[in-house]
């Protein structure tokens, strides 16, 4: 079975300040690692994703991730939080699986943090 | 289509009364999800569509809560009996079969039940 934790609900951090956004994941096999925004009122929308490679990652509005396989842990960052940066962010796991299964593992989400950007 | 889509975007309903919310996922997308977000909350996980595989209902709420796909198009979310405790956003997602995709989300469906 495959898990991701989310270990804080919520985040709060000063404009202009660095941010990071933890995750930790357990999967059985080589993780697909990924996170999305969901503004207020919006949708989920991607940001990233690690899939192989260099183990710092970088996306959209300035955010990156960095892979720690020794950890475990794919936790977002960005070096100057904005107000708008203000939300919910989602990180989620998902592994290939090889053999007579059929090879495809569904998509794993954590539970979800909270970020308050304040001015 | 272009993205995931979902409808009807709200929904208010009478307790007691069923609802079906329908998700239509990006062509070609084996993968179909769905997502139960209560107000400010994390996604609480329904029920997962592959291909032709028999799907993961592990995360149905109760037997009130049913979903079907016919192949790998529309698929519907049947709530029965509502409650008020149904009252959220659902959401529908697809990926394709690659595993290194990330998942698209429709903008889901507000349901309130009153």
């Amino acid at each position: 079975a495959q898990s991701v934790a989310q270990p804080e609900d919520q985040v709060n951090v000063a404009e202009g300040n660095p941010l990071t956004v933890k995750c930790t994941y357990s999967v059985s096999g080589n993780p697909y690692l990924f996170w999305y925004v969901q503004y207020p009122n919006r949708g989920l929308q991607f940001l990233l994703k690690y899939i192989t490679g260099d183990n710092l990652v970088k996306g959209s509005y300035g955010f990156e991730a960095e892979f720690n396989k020794s950890q475990t842990s794919f936790h977002l960052k960005k070096p100057s939080a904005l107000v708008s940066d203000s939300a919910l962010y989602f990180c989620a796991v998902r592994v290939s699986l090889t053999g007579n299964s059929g090879g495809y593992q569904k998509v794993t989400f954590g539970t979800g943090t909270k970020l308050q950007v304040i001015p | 289509g272009a993205g995931v889509s979902q409808s009807p975007s709200n929904k208010v309903t009478e307790k007691g009364k069923d609802v079906e919310l329908r998700c239509d996922p990006i062509s070609g997308h084996t993968a179909l999800y769905w997502y139960r977000q209560r107000l400010g909350q994390g996604l609480e996980f329904l029920i997962y569509f592959q291909g032709n595989s028999a799907p993961d209902k592990s995360g149905l709420p109760s037997d009130r809560f049913s979903a079907e796909r016919t192949g790998e198009s529309v698929s519907t979310l049947t709530i029965q009996r509502t409650q008020q405790e149904d009252s959220a956003v659902y959401l529908c997602a697809s990926t394709s079969r690659s595993s290194n995709t990330e998942a698209f989300f429709g903008q889901g469906t507000r349901l309130t039940v009153v």
